[in-house]
């Protein structure tokens, strides 16, 4: 099936500084591509639709100058999180779609934690 | 009211037992509806779409009821394997397409 590389898996870093992620789709285009974060026992909550080419959609309550995306190709999307925060330590994961939502599929996340 | 409802659990099971789990949403509009399974701090994955029809998948059966605006996941046979969190995630279209995920249902299936 089609695969979804995000790196990091993982991140530690100061408060004030900011983080990149990569999602990326190996072995597909991917026109559209997904960000969500999930926080501890709670459901993955949807941030932003990254288009290729064109600015991304966040949805209500999503700082866009703050959660920073680039889809500049048909297989890269970046997530960049600007002067992180404490409160930003969260559970990052990306996805992207073949087709129709049955054919999405997910990056393994990245664990940014806030110091 | 939550677009996407479960019961957060946990379930603690047997193996070898029978269990259900139960979705509500509440947009009428919802368009396709899926069941993912999701282990600690790792990514989502389809488990199955769920059709109206109902459908089985081996020891997993979904069930749709649009009047009801419900959706159901029966495990039977449960295996230690099966000890994960199972997220029901809806298609909601209001203008544009959208899925949204529920908050999960965590399983545990012991010895």
């Amino acid at each position: 099936g089609a695969v979804v590389s995000q790196h990091p898996s993982w991140v530690i870093c100061k408060s004030g500084t900011s983080v990149k992620i990569e999602c990326r789709s190996l072995d597909f285009q991917a026109t559209t591509m997904f960000w969500y974060r999930q926080f501890p026992k709670q459901s993955l909550m949807l941030m932003a639709t990254s288009n290729e080419g064109s600015k991304a959609t966040y949805e209500q309550g999503v700082e866009k100058d703050k959660f920073l995306i680039n889809h500049a190709s048909l297989t890269l999307s970046t997530l960049t999180v600007t002067s992180a925060h404490p409160e930003d330590s969260s559970f990052y994961i990306c996805s992207a779609k073949t087709g129709g939502y049955e054919k999405l599929f997910f990056g393994s996340g990245t664990q940014l934690s806030v110091l | 009211r939550k677009e996407v409802e479960q019961d957060p659990g946990p379930f603690n099971v047997p193996e070898g037992a029978t269990v259900a789990f139960n979705c509500t949403y509440s947009n009428s509009a919802s368009q396709s509806f899926f069941w993912y399974r999701q282990d600690c701090r790792k990514e989502p994955k389809l488990l199955m779409s769920v059709y109206s029809s109902g459908n089985e998948d081996g020891r997993f059966t979904a069930q749709l009821n649009r009047a009801s605006q419900y959706i159901s996941l029966l495990i039977r046979d449960s295996k230690l394997s099966d000890s994960a969190t199972y997220l029901c995630v809806v298609n909601i279209n209001t203008g544009f397409q959208k899925l949204v995920f529920g908050t999960g249902t965590r399983l545990l299936v012991s010895p």
